[in-house]
């Protein structure tokens, strides 16, 4: 089944500086690679997403990119504030005989420090 | 975006008792529902896939008598934690998708305590 690795576990930056977070995965046939932000006990809210036919993906500070060859898809987020401080998972949607799933990444804690 | 709503919010339950968590899509229908685990600082592990109006499919090492998901429609799904223990105290997170390789939309989750 899929396997999706993630690093650094945390990263901290200054106020400004740019964070970049990144994936592997295992399944080649993996087709959609989401990004999702979660605060402290509330719950994983999508962020970017990208699928297998593109490259490369940006919403204003924020953009994802994929190389299919290499199998790994990394975030990277531009002039950090300190509200981007919270724990960020990629996952890479494994496709199953009974359906499809998201496979998660284990999470990188990520602290802006003004 | 859809929205999910899950409630309870959070429960604190005695050993031994059961629990029961409820996920709605409240604007769209989700024919697959997915409902995952969360331990503090650590990632979201996928317990099983409630297919609506099937059984689950547990992901391994989950146990189905233990964790019963019964997905009776296009806009509900249930977890019952049975015979609850301490080792159950976990943050238990729904998600559904309108269609396979978009967005999933998480529920708020709920905040399990077994006492």
């Amino acid at each position: 089944g899929e396997n999706v690795e993630q690093h650094p576990s945390t990263l901290s930056v200054q106020e400004g500086d740019s964070a970049v977070i990144k994936c592997t995965y295992s399944d080649s046939a993996s087709n959609y690679f989401p990004w999702y932000k979660q605060e402290l006990g509330k719950r994983p809210q999508l962020i970017i997403d990208i699928r297998s036919n593109v490259g490369e993906k940006k919403d204003q500070r924020i953009a994802v990119t994929l190389n299919k060859t290499a199998k790994h898809f990394s975030l990277h987020i531009t002039e950090t504030q300190p509200e981007d401080s919270a724990v960020y998972f990629c996952a890479a949607l494994s496709l199953m005989e009974y359906g499809n799933k998201l496979v998660f990444g284990a999470g990188t804690i990520l602290r802006v420090k003004s | 975006g859809a929205v999910v709503s899950q409630h309870p919010s959070w429960v604190i339950c005695k050993s031994g008792t059961s629990v029961k968590i409820e996920c709605r899509s409240l604007d769209f229908q989700a024919t697959t529902m997915f409902w995952y685990r969360q331990f503090p600082k650590q990632s979201l592990m996928l317990m099983a896939t409630s297919n609506e109006g099937s059984k689950a499919t547990y992901e391994q090492g989950v146990e189905k008598d233990k964790f019963l998901i019964n997905h009776a429609s296009l806009t509900l799904s249930t977890l019952t934690v049975t015979s609850a223990h301490p080792e159950d105290s976990s943050f238990y997170i729904c998600s559904a998708r309108v269609w396979v390789n978009t967005e999933a939309f998480f529920g708020q989750g709920t905040r399990l305590t077994v006492v």
